[in-house]
């Protein structure tokens, strides 16, 4: 069975620092990894996704994330963070079964 | 740009009402989904949707039904809602089968049972 695990429930960070999201993920087969994300009373939006090739992906709003499967991983960075960056941040990954599984979610809060 | 319409965005509903949550997507997608939002858990899926009249038990089946009539809309059902089905629900659709089609949400259903 497939599992995503975010192992950060909350995550503080100032204003210009920079953040990182950790994502690990289990599957017995190969995955599409994606980061969502969704500010407050919204629905959830498409970061970034990686789906082959280059491991290294550039999303939406200056974040990137690498795939590293030999640590099933799919970490979302972002070099300097904004208020408006404050948001629930989700991984998830599909099988090509299509099925998705999201991750519990990391709520980044951005102090001025 | 693609439109995912939930057409209530707060509901609160006694125990034991049935309860209809309606999806409309605007993209002509051919899947469609029904997921359950809720602290530490994140998204589960309830039911999905393939095609007309075709659906699919998600990941927590028990306790809702779904209804998919026609191919921009897919509505979900609490036949008779409890108080732990107070929760977010989002709806979403993607053009078709496969990783590189995106899946798109709607603002989601803040659902009160009281």
């Amino acid at each position: 069975a497939q599992s995503v695990t975010q192992l950060d429930s909350q995550v503080p960070v100032f204003e210009e620092a920079p953040v990182e999201l950790r994502c690990n993920y289990s599957s017995s087969v190969s995955v599409y990894l994606f980061w969502y994300v969704q500010y407050p009373n919204q629905g959830l939006q498409l970061l970034l996704k990686y789906l082959s090739g280059s491991t290294l992906v550039k999303g939406i709003n200056g974040f990137e994330a690498e795939f590293n499967k030999s640590q099933t991983s799919f970490h979302l960075r972002k070099p300097s963070v904004h208020i408006s960056d404050t948001a629930e941040y989700f991984c998830a990954l599909k099988t090509s079964y299509d099925k998705v599984i999201f991750g519990p979610g990391t709520s980044l809060s951005v102090i001025p | 740009d693609v439109k995912v319409t939930q057409s209530s965005r707060y509901l609160v509903k006694r125990t034991g009402e049935k309860v209809f949550l309606e999806c409309v997507q605007d993209m002509d997608h051919e899947n469609m989904f029904w997921y359950r939002q809720d602290p530490g858990l994140g998204l589960r899926l309830i039911y999905f949707s393939y095609d007309v009249k075709m659906k699919e038990k998600g990941d927590i089946p028990e306790g809702y039904s779904v209804s998919r009539e026609k191919k921009e809309r897919f509505s979900l059902i609490l036949e008779s809602a409890s108080t732990n089905q107070t929760s977010m629900y989002l709806c979403a659709s993607s053009p078709g089968t496969g990783p590189r089609n995106t899946i798109y949400f709607g603002e989601g259903s803040w659902l009160t049972v009281v």
